[in-house]
């Protein structure tokens, strides 16, 4: 069964600094990958997804993933952290047609 | 194009109370689903409907029922409330097709004392 597993729960970086956040998955097919995030009070919004067509994907706010199938990864970056990037981050997995799993999440911290 | 609406935003509720979150999208989405956020355990889901008049049981569906009314409208209902359903539930919808990507609504903030 596919699953997503976000390393870390708490990140804290400095403005302007790389920001990089885990998540590795488990799945059997080609999976289609996402990450959300999701500001204080509010719902998820998509911020990138992977679905097989290049294996670097950039999303919306500066962010970009890369898929590493030899590794199962597919961690979130950005090369200079701005304080509105701070927010909870969610990878998800497609599981099925209609259906999406979701990791545990990992709260963004930026410090001035 | 209001996206995916919830109401209400907020709601206390007593032990063994009962009630209904409302949900609707005006995309013509076809797929929507229920969620409850609880810190530390990501999304999971409560029910699904793939279509108007189908619906189907997610992970955690003990404790709630919920109606898909039309093509538009997806509510949960909470018949029997009680403090472990204390949460915040996101309803959420998905186009047909070979869109997988879910649209969020800004959620309900509920607690049952």
């Amino acid at each position: 069964a596919q699953s997503v597993t976000q390393l870390g729960s708490h990140v804290s970086v400095s403005e302007g600094a790389l920001v990089l956040l885990r998540c590795n998955y488990s799945s059997s097919v080609p999976p289609y990958l996402f990450w959300y995030v999701q500001y204080p009070n509010q719902g998820l919004q998509l911020l990138l997804k992977y679905t097989s067509a290049a294996t670097l994907v950039k999303g919306i706010n500066g962010f970009e993933a890369e898929f590493k199938k030899s590794e199962t990864s597919f961690h979130l970056t950005k090369p200079s952290a701005h304080m509105s990037d701070a927010a909870e981050y969610f990878c998800a997995v497609k599981i099925s047609a209609g259906k999406s799993t979701f990791g545990d999440g990992t709260t963004l911290t930026v410090k001035p | 194009n209001a996206g995916v609406t919830q109401t209400p935003k907020f709601q206390v509720l007593k032990t063994g109370q009962s009630m209904t979150l409302q949900c609707a999208q005006d995309m013509n989405h076809n797929s929507m689903y229920w969620y409850r956020q609880d810190p530390g355990m990501g999304l999971r889901l409560i029910y699904y409907s793939a279509s108007e008049g189908t619906t189907d049981k997610g992970e955690v569906p003990n404790g709630y029922n919920v109606s898909r009314l039309n093509k538009r409208e997806f509510s949960l209902r909470l018949e029997s409330a009680a403090p472990s359903q204390t949460s915040v539930y996101f309803c959420a919808s998905r186009p047909s097709g070979g869109v997988y990507e879910q649209y969020f609504g800004p959620g309900t903030r509920l607690t049952v004392t």
